[in-house]
């Protein structure tokens, strides 16, 4: 059974380094045919895609937020990360990890159950 | 700001067939696949549709996916009570090269 879990601090300071990690339980994060992918939302707010990253090391990311983005694949860990830097008040949201298949068209078919993040001084 | 747009809210009565659209541009939904989640509050979205107009395993034949030119719809037929919850259509857009979610709808049933 696929599991992913999101993990890391739920605040954080303005100006500082965001910084989560998704572990995955389930399926191995080197195997082909799947990407990995963070998405966040702001309170009442819409979903956002932040980026994502295919087993191969290939790399997207939200062009709004590429100069601050990095997402990261830890094989041995079976988890993934994503760094957000220089976090503002508009970077407080809920964010997901969600892998997507290849066998869906790369729809992301499983998510964690989210993390709150709050930049805040 | 998202590049696809939905309406803020759909509703209907049980039984009933409920519409949402999703407009957006050439470089999007009119040259790549459209995707369909659903989210309760406080909980993560859930895949329905992908690939335009494909159901995964579970999602019930009453909920259905459509997609015309740079415009696509999600249907829900026979509407249930369970059915009100939040949905939003995604796309990868070839001039972001990245995915694009759309605003969002707030299903209702009355």
């Amino acid at each position: 059974q696929v599991q992913l879990q999101e993990s890391g601090p739920g605040l954080v300071k303005p100006s500082q380094t965001l910084s989560l990690t998704c572990t995955v339980t389930g399926v191995s994060i080197s195997s082909a045919g799947y990407l990995w992918s963070w998405v966040r939302q702001p309170a009442g707010k819409g979903l956002e895609w932040i980026g994502r990253m295919f087993n191969t090391g290939i790399t997207n990311y939200n062009p709004s937020l590429k100069s601050r983005v990095t997402i990261s694949l830890d094989a041995s860990k079976n988890k993934f990360s994503l760094k957000l830097s220089s976090v503002t008040a508009a970077d407080t949201a809920v964010y997901y990890c969600a892998r997507g298949d290849e066998s869906s068209g790369w729809g992301l078919a499983y998510w964690g159950q989210g993390a709150l993040v709050t930049v805040s001084s | 700001q998202s590049v696809l747009t939905q309406p803020p809210s759909a509703s209907g009565t049980p039984g009933q067939r409920v519409t949402i659209s999703c407009s957006g541009s050439s470089s999007n939904i009119g040259s790549n696949y459209v995707y369909w989640y659903q989210q309760f509050p406080g909980t993560a979205p859930k895949l329905l549709i992908y690939k335009s107009n494909q159901r995964p395993s579970g999602v019930p034949d009453r909920i259905s996916g459509s997609k015309s030119g740079t415009s696509a719809s999600l249907a829900i037929s026979g509407l249930r009570s369970e059915d009100e919850a939040d949905y939003y259509c995604a796309a990868w857009d070839d001039s972001l090269r990245g995915n694009v979610f759309g605003t969002g709808t707030k299903v209702t049933v009355l």
